[in-house]
């Protein structure tokens, strides 16, 4: 039973091109982190959000975490190829806690 | 931010033979690191929860006789795999917990012949 369903898992799209990509589950987490991670590397943390209804924003990355903090999105604008990559979100029930993850989108965007 | 450093990168070895992983916290103690498993284009499989000064808890599936786990110190833990074969050549990454959020280490590819 997949505890954090990621959505969607492939996503190809042109330069330019918005996309939300969204992680959703049953369960209420203490915290939501949203990694990217690049081929042959470790995933690199991006936003930590931890209040329900929360959202942050990293340059054109917006991220939002769900008034029940069940659930979180991530909408990037305008992509660009260096956007390409791996994304991974991952609920927390504890601080400190093991990390659930979501399938993953693998995005790429062509210019 | 918080660095976690992997040791090695990668590793080719032989069937049969025993492969240590060092996973390090570079900048900060970590009392918790956790070590995965990850298959390309596929996200990240939990294998085992590294307590410093206790034994690893391990995840449902997860051999804990194949998958030595050593966690020290406050700054490092070891994974060993032990007696590899080529069905254990996969990406290991380890992570520690700090604050909120937890951060990776760049990964080890392990490549069994």
């Amino acid at each position: 039973t997949q505890l954090l369903e990621q959505s969607p898992q492939f996503l190809s799209i042109q330069e330019g091109e918005n996309l939300t990509v969204y992680c959703n589950s049953s369960s209420v987490f203490s915290s939501l982190q949203w990694y990217r991670q690049e081929p042959g590397e470790g995933p690199v943390l991006l936003v930590t959000v931890v209040t329900g209804g929360e959202v942050k924003k990293l340059k054109r990355l917006t991220f939002q975490f769900g008034d029940a903090r069940k659930d979180s999105s991530l909408h990037i604008t305008a992509a660009q190829p260096g956007d390409t990559g791996l994304y991974l979100c991952a609920g927390a029930r504890s601080q400190g806690g093991k990390l659930i993850f979501g399938q993953g989108t693998e995005l790429s965007v062509k210019p | 931010g918080a660095v976690v450093s992997q040791h090695p990168s990668w590793v080719i070895c032989k069937s049969g033979t025993s492969v240590k992983i060092e996973c390090r916290s570079l900048d900060f103690q970590a009392t918790t690191m956790f070590w995965y498993r990850q298959f390309p284009k596929q996200s990240l499989m939990l294998m085992a929860t590294s307590n410093e000064g206790s034994k690893a808890t391990y995840e449902q599936g997860v051999e804990k006789d194949k998958f030595l786990i050593n966690h020290a110190s406050l700054t490092l833990s070891t994974l060993t795999v032990t007696s590899a074969h080529p069905e254990d050549s996969s990406f290991y990454i380890c992570s520690a917990s700090w604050g909120l959020a937890q951060f990776f280490g760049p990964g080890t590819r392990l490549t069994v012949l």
